[in-house]
């Protein structure tokens, strides 16, 4: 089975800080993970994903993020925050064993950023 | 324009009714999914579609029908409306190319059963 959680219900930062929202995974094969925004009424947003190859993952937006295997982590960061960061964030995860093609997402972490 | 519309994008209707919401999209993915949102459940998928004229279940498929007759339509129905069904509710879709290609998602359908 494939799970995903995140810690985090909210993360309060300050505009121009740095900022961390935190994931972890767990799969019995190797993983695909991704990260989503989503605004007000909107859908979600693809902002970047790991499949393989380097743990230092660059998306759209400024935002990065970084595999850890042995952490079974892939926390989003990004380096200077911008008020108009402040949205939900997803993680999601699909087991490389998973012969079908389901997504699992986490809970949500909800991003606030003050001037 | 190219990309993947839902509709109604709200919805108030009665338990017992029948509800259908529409999706439709314009690149010709071969992947289409429905998934509802929730406080405290971020998103559970409920039915997903490899190709036209094959489905299968998700997560939470109780309640739940689905079709797909051609290849940029998936209409999700609730043959009778239950109060524990009131979500929004998001359309996805992706390409067959490679199986690590992100979804793209519609902007939702709110629905409130009452």
């Amino acid at each position: 089975a494939q799970s995903v959680a995140q810690p985090e219900d909210q993360v309060n930062v300050a505009e121009g800080n740095p900022l961390t929202v935190k994931c972890t995974y767990s799969v019995s094969g190797n993983p695909y993970l991704f990260w989503y925004v989503q605004y007000p009424n909107r859908g979600l947003q693809f902002l970047l994903k790991y499949i393989t190859g380097d743990n230092l993952v660059k998306g759209s937006y400024g935002f990065e993020a970084e595999f850890n295997k042995s952490q079974t982590s892939f926390h989003l960061k990004k380096p200077s925050a911008l008020v108009s960061d402040s949205a939900l964030y997803f993680c999601a995860v699909r087991d490389t064993r998973n012969a079908g093609n389901m997504l699992t997402f986490g809970g949500g972490t909800r991003l606030m950023v003050k001037p | 324009d190219a990309g993947i519309t839902q509709s109604p994008r709200y919805k108030i209707t009665e338990t017992g009714r029948q509800v259908t919401l529409m999706c439709h999209q314009t690149w010709s993915h071969s992947y289409m999914f429905w998934y509802r949102q929730d406080l405290g459940h971020g998103l559970r998928l409920i039915y997903y579609s490899a190709a036209a004229d094959i489905t299968d279940k998700g997560e939470v498929p109780d309640g739940y029908v689905v079709s797909r007759s051609k290849t940029e339509n998936f209409p999700l129905t609730l043959e009778s409306a239950t109060r524990s069904q009131t979500s929004v509710y998001f359309c996805a879709s992706r390409p067959d190319t490679l199986p690590n290609q992100p979804q793209h998602f519609g902007d939702g359908t709110r629905l409130s059963i009452l």
